[in-house]
């Protein structure tokens, strides 16, 4: 079972719509990082939240890690076909020193 | 901007035959790591290194070696390939083992 879940796994919606994808966890995290994977490309860092109920821009993209510091969610506002990628959630657990992956969300945004 | 360089996009090795997988980053960095990726399992630790001949097993190591002989070179070995280990791999580097990571683009190694 993996650390971080992602939901939902696969998300397809048209140019201009709103979405949200999720990223949870029973463990505490001192902090959060999200990435996008292009295809033919490894992950890129978008943003890191480490303080809990921290809220975090990115242009169109809105970052909150969780006031208990185990889940986060990223909300895309009017999605345009740039925004298509595997989005990966990841953090480094309290007892632990190494970086957990989520499973990742499939977007795709349909011109 | 940092960069880390995987030695070859794609790969086509046949069953038995010893793998090299080469990584190389520019911004000095402690931390090395190789992951391997597959639909729905996200990306999966096999190996990192903290320092020049430092290595740790990470959660899926059998089957690999691995080799960090210089700060900024770290080798995956695949000691005798399997039709299992074909998959997507990335190298990745970060300042410390908590922070952000920089990754390549990836191998994608085919083992027929």
């Amino acid at each position: 079972t993996q650390l971080l879940e992602q939901s939902p796994q696969f998300l397809s919606i048209q140019e201009g719509e709103n979405l949200t994808v999720y990223c949870n966890s029973s463990s505490v995290f001192s902090s959060l990082q999200w990435y996008r994977q292009e295809p033919g490309e490894g992950p890129v860092l978008l943003v890191t939240v480490v303080t809990g109920g921290e809220v975090k821009k990115l242009k169109r993209l809105t970052f909150q890690f969780g006031d208990a510091r185990k889940d986060s969610s990223l909300h895309i506002t009017a999605a345009q076909p740039g925004d298509t990628g595997l989005y990966l959630c990841a953090g480094v657990p309290l007892n632990d020193y190494k970086l957990s992956f989520g499973a990742g969300t499939t977007v795709t945004v349909r011109a | 901007d940092v960069k880390v360089t995987q030695s070859s996009r794609y790969l086509v090795k046949r069953t038995g035959e010893k793998v090299f997988l080469e990584c190389v980053q520019d911004m000095d960095h402690e931390n090395m790591f190789w992951y391997r990726q597959d639909p729905g399992l996200g990306l999966r630790l096999i190996y990192f290194s903290y320092d020049v001949k430092m290595k740790e097993k990470g959660d899926i190591p059998e089957g690999y070696s691995v080799s960090r002989e210089k700060k900024e070179r770290f080798s995956l070995i695949l000691e005798s390939a399997s039709t299992n280990q074909t998959s997507m791999y990335l190298c990745a580097s970060s300042l410390g083992s908590d922070q952000p990571q920089h990754f390549g683009d990836g191998t994608r190694l085919s083992i027929l």
